[in-house]
């Protein structure tokens, strides 16, 4: 199965700034599919990114996805309040689906 | 609107079994693929199994949980299934079931989630 592993385990950081998620494959992901879920405490994860780089609906441009081949990121342009959350990459290029471990956003 | 309630959870002994249920309203339920995703208490998420739209003729397992569990549906009632046995501790988790975007679940994201429903496994 492929491996993901997110970087960091945790970003510390202020409304307004830039958060930058990575996400790492131990093989190639097939046909860049790659998924980013945010989840709030006591919530089931909401689609934000999918195949690498689209925005789901009505997910606000701040958020952005980009990558190829192993390495994948998620982009949070200007951090606002309800955007602290912990996030999850997916692959689903194969039939056993795997996550991230996981990045936590937190206000510093 | 679409969406997802899962059911059936609760506290079960060790080599139990359980059925969890998942009503879905709001799309053609029998044109999607659908699947199951746990998360231990304080972990992350992970795969559980997955299945094709209408007849679910095809259907995917985590390797950690095959020969324990089975994936079905109901497309007649818009429910989604997982039937579970031989549960221990280490299946204690919330139980999640999601929307596939497309009819197969190989390069499906999943795109409408449920609030997930709590097993338990104990003694």
């Amino acid at each position: 199965e492929i491996v993901l592993t997110q970087s960091p385990g945790t970003l510390s950081l202020s409304p307004g700034e830039r958060a930058s998620l990575s996400c790492r494959a131990s093989e190639t992901v097939s046909s860049s599919y790659v998924a980013w879920y945010q989840q709030k405490p006591g919530q089931g994860p909401r689609l934000l990114i999918y195949r690498t780089s689209t925005r789901a609906t009505d997910i606000p441009d701040r958020f952005s996805g980009s990558g190829s081949g192993t390495d994948f990121t998620l982009t949070i342009g200007r951090l606002e309040p309800e955007d602290f959350a912990v996030y999850y990459c997916q692959q689903y290029g194969m039939s056993a689906i795997t996550f991230g471990g996981g990045t936590k956003v937190e206000i510093k | 609107e679409m969406k997802l309630l899962e059911s059936g959870g609760g506290l079960v002994q060790p080599g139990g079994s359980l059925r969890l249920s998942c009503a879905a309203s709001g799309f053609t339920f029998r044109a999607y693929a659908m699947a199951w995703v746990r998360q231990a208490p304080g972990k992350g998420l992970e795969w559980v199994s997955s299945i094709s739209e209408s007849s679910g003729s095809s259907k995917y397992y985590a390797d950690s949980l095959k020969g324990r569990i089975t994936i079905s549906r109901d497309n007649s009632a818009s429910t989604l299934f997982l039937q579970m046995g031989g549960l221990r501790a280490d299946d204690t988790a919330m139980y999640f079931c999601a929307k596939g975007s497309s009819p197969y679940p190989r390069g499906s994201h999943w795109d409408v989630w449920g609030q997930g429903i709590l097993v338990t496994v104990s003694s």
